[in-house]
Parts: structure tokens; C-alpha cells; sequence
């Protein structure tokens, strides 16, 4: 049922480099959203999109950054990865007021 | 910051038990959301309710609307091995209708000894 995906599911990165966490779903849903959280810890929200080309930064302030160019299409760039972004990034979608379905996440490790 | 106080943080219980969680919070919502998360995995949306005083079952899960519209309660029946996981509350809180903003509850643990 939930159409979202997330790439990649695992990341190992040094620090310094670029990254992007690539996030597409098919349902066709306005709201997209990123979350952060470190294992069995609650979900952070870091960065939300209601539109195309309209985005908010979450609750967590957070050094990476998005862009919303296409409905389907939320990518989440690290200009500089560090050690300190090392963790688990799940991105969802909804209807905004309705069910949010969940990509499986992107296991984030920068060495 | 975060407006969502879920509770009881973490729950070790008997296989067979029944389980209650609940979330509240200073402001009103219009939607809850109940998820479960495995590890390394994300979460799967449970169950969704969208009316004060709405009461919704699936399976053994059931969860219901606050009438107050600041709190929501999941109950898991029977509880077996395969029910062990960190549950979720989200919610959308009435002041971000406009923009969806969706924010969760801190989780609650489940452990099921058999």
C-alpha cells in the first residue's frame, strides 16, 4: 500500500563529502516529510515540504537541506557529512490531515 | 519542540496480556496516528482516527480519539512475541492544518515474554 522509497537503505561515508538521501513516492501526496532518529529513540523532525517548492525546517534543527522540485521528489542533501550526522533518516508522505506512510529508511554512518 | 507526551516509555509484559498506551498533549489535533516500528525498519502505520470519540479496531489493536481532542489511547489484546516493537502516537495539531506538520510521541517499547 505505501508507494515510498527511500535510497540508499545504507550509506558509509567519510567525512567531508557530499550526500544526498533520495526519497520518491508514486501516491501522488502533497505533504513530504524527513525525520531523524537514532536507534530506539523517538522521531525528530528536520524538515517538512506542503507543496512543490514549498518547505519548512521541523522542530530539530538540522545542517542539511531539501528541495521539493517535483510533487513525487523530496531529496535531503549533507553539503559536509561529519560524524555527528551519523544516523537513521526516514522520509514519509500523506495527504496532509490523513494517513503518512513511511519509506524504510536510510541507515546514515560517516566515519 | 515536541507536543506529543506519550507514556509508559517501555512495557515488559507476559505473552497474553493486554497492553495500554496513550498520548496527550496541550494542544488540540485533528488526526491521531498509531505506528509500529521494528528495528533497523520504518514505521507501519497501525491505525488512524480522524473524530473526537472515535473508537477503531484492527485486530487486536484498538485505538480511540480523545474527546478533548488532546489525547488518544491504543490498546493491544492478547499480546503475543511478534507484538515486541516501539509503538508510536503522531498526530496533526489543529495550528498546522494548512501546512500538515506531523509530530510524534516519544514511542513506547514492547516486550513480550513468552
Amino acid at each position: 500500500e505505501a508507494d515510498i522509497y527511500q535510497t540508499p537503505r545504507y550509506l558509509v561515508i567519510g567525512t567531508g563529502k557530499k550526500i544526498t538521501l533520495e526519497c520518491s513516492q508514486t501516491m501522488g501526496h502533497d505533504k513530504m516529510y524527513w525525520y531523524q532518529q537514532d536507534p530506539g529513540m523517538e522521531l525528530h523532525l528536520i524538515h517538512y515540504s506542503y507543496g512543490v517548492n514549498s518547505t519548512e525546517k521541523g522542530d530539530l534543527s538540522s545542517e542539511s537541506t531539501v528541495s521539493r522540485i517535483r510533487t513525487e521528489h523530496f531529496p535531503l542533501t549533507l553539503e559536509s557529512a561529519r560524524p555527528s550526522h551519523t544516523s537513521q533518516y526516514l522520509c514519509a508522505s500523506s495527504t496532509g490531515g490523513g494517513r503518512a506512510f513511511f519509506g524504510q529508511g536510510t541507515r546514515l554512518t560517516v566515519v | 519542540g515536541q507536543q506529543l507526551n506519550q507514556s509508559p516509555q517501555s512495557m515488559f509484559i507476559q505473552e497474553g496480556e493486554d497492553v495500554s498506551m496513550n498520548c496527550t498533549s496541550s494542544s488540540i489535533f485533528n488526526t491521531w496516528l498509531w505506528y509500529k516500528q521494528d528495528p533497523g525498519e520504518g514505521p507501519v502505520l497501525l491505525i488512524a482516527l480522524y473524530k473526537a470519540g472515535e473508537l477503531t479496531s484492527n485486530g487486536r489493536l484498538t485505538a480511540q480519539f480523545g474527546i478533548t481532542r488532546k489525547d488518544s489511547f491504543l490498546n493491544i489484546s492478547a499480546s503475543i512475541p511478534s507484538d515486541v516493537g516501539i509503538y508510536f502516537c503522531a498526530g496533526y495539531p489543529i495550528f498546522s492544518s494548512n501546512t500538515g506538520k506531523l509530530i510524534f510521541g516519544q514511542g513506547t517499547t514492547l516486550q513480550v515474554k513468552p
